[in-house]
């Protein structure tokens, strides 16, 4: 399977500050990389899909790119709503997710 | 818009069948550019893909590694819904289990509730 980490685990931000997480993959995953949003009790919201393609209804604020093994989600001018966890998801092989990255309120 | 309900139990006892139940709206489990999947969450282990099945002009099965001994992932097209077996469960397999919708290998882009199941005697 190919393994995707994500850096950091955890990070505290502040409202109106710019975050960047990173997931890289065990192999090349060409741009087969999608990022969700997940808050507690709730399933996970797709947020980017094809590495940097935004989904509906998503917010402008968040980006993504990279290709190949290197990824960034970056989310612009964090908002209160947007404390959560993220994960990166790889859908080039067998799908397999990141362990997540918890954005906390600094 | 697409919604998927999720049924099922949220108790199995050790050494049985863990079955749930994803019923689609919205869509059509034959659709040829969508792929039903079911993920499960856990402290431990966790977002875990399982499986997923699609149509394209015929039935086919995708399964992780990890269950594909104990897995079945069966769409029911008079009902419009998916469902999901995992036989032999063990505690390991207690987690809170999802169906998703992915279209045209573009994301999971629509998810069920959410099903929260316990392993245990």
């Amino acid at each position: 399977d190919i393994q995707l980490t994500q850096s950091p685990s955890s990070l505290s931000a502040s409202v109106g500050d710019r975050v960047t997480i990173t997931c890289r993959a065990s192999q090349t995953i060409r741009t087969y990389l999608n990022w969700y949003q997940q808050k507690p009790g709730r399933a996970p919201k797709l947020l980017i899909y094809a590495a940097s393609s935004l989904q509906s209804g998503v917010p402008s604020r968040f980006s993504g790119s990279g290709s190949g093994t290197d990824f960034t989600l970056t989310i612009n001018s964090l908002q209160p709503e947007d404390f959560a966890t993220y994960y990166c998801q790889q859908s080039y092989g067998t799908p397999t997710f990141g362990q997540g990255t918890k954005v906390e309120i600094k | 818009q697409v919604q998927l309900q999720q049924s099922g139990p949220g108790l199995v006892k050790p050494s049985q069948t863990l079955s749930l139940t994803c019923a689609i709206s919205g869509d059509s489990v034959s659709s040829n550019s969508a792929a039903w999947n079911w993920i499960r969450q856990s402290p431990s282990r966790g977002l875990e893909w399982l499986g997923r099945t699609y149509y394209r002009s015929e039935w086919n099965y995708d399964y992780a590694v990890s269950v594909e001994s104990r897995i079945t992932i069966s769409p029911d097209t008079s009902r419009n819904q998916f469902s999901l077996h995992l036989n032999s469960v063990t505690p390991e397999d207690t987690a809170v289990y999802y169906c998703a919708r992915v279209l045209a290998a573009a994301g999971l882009d629509y998810w069920g509730q959410g099903t929260p199941v316990t392993v245990s005697s």
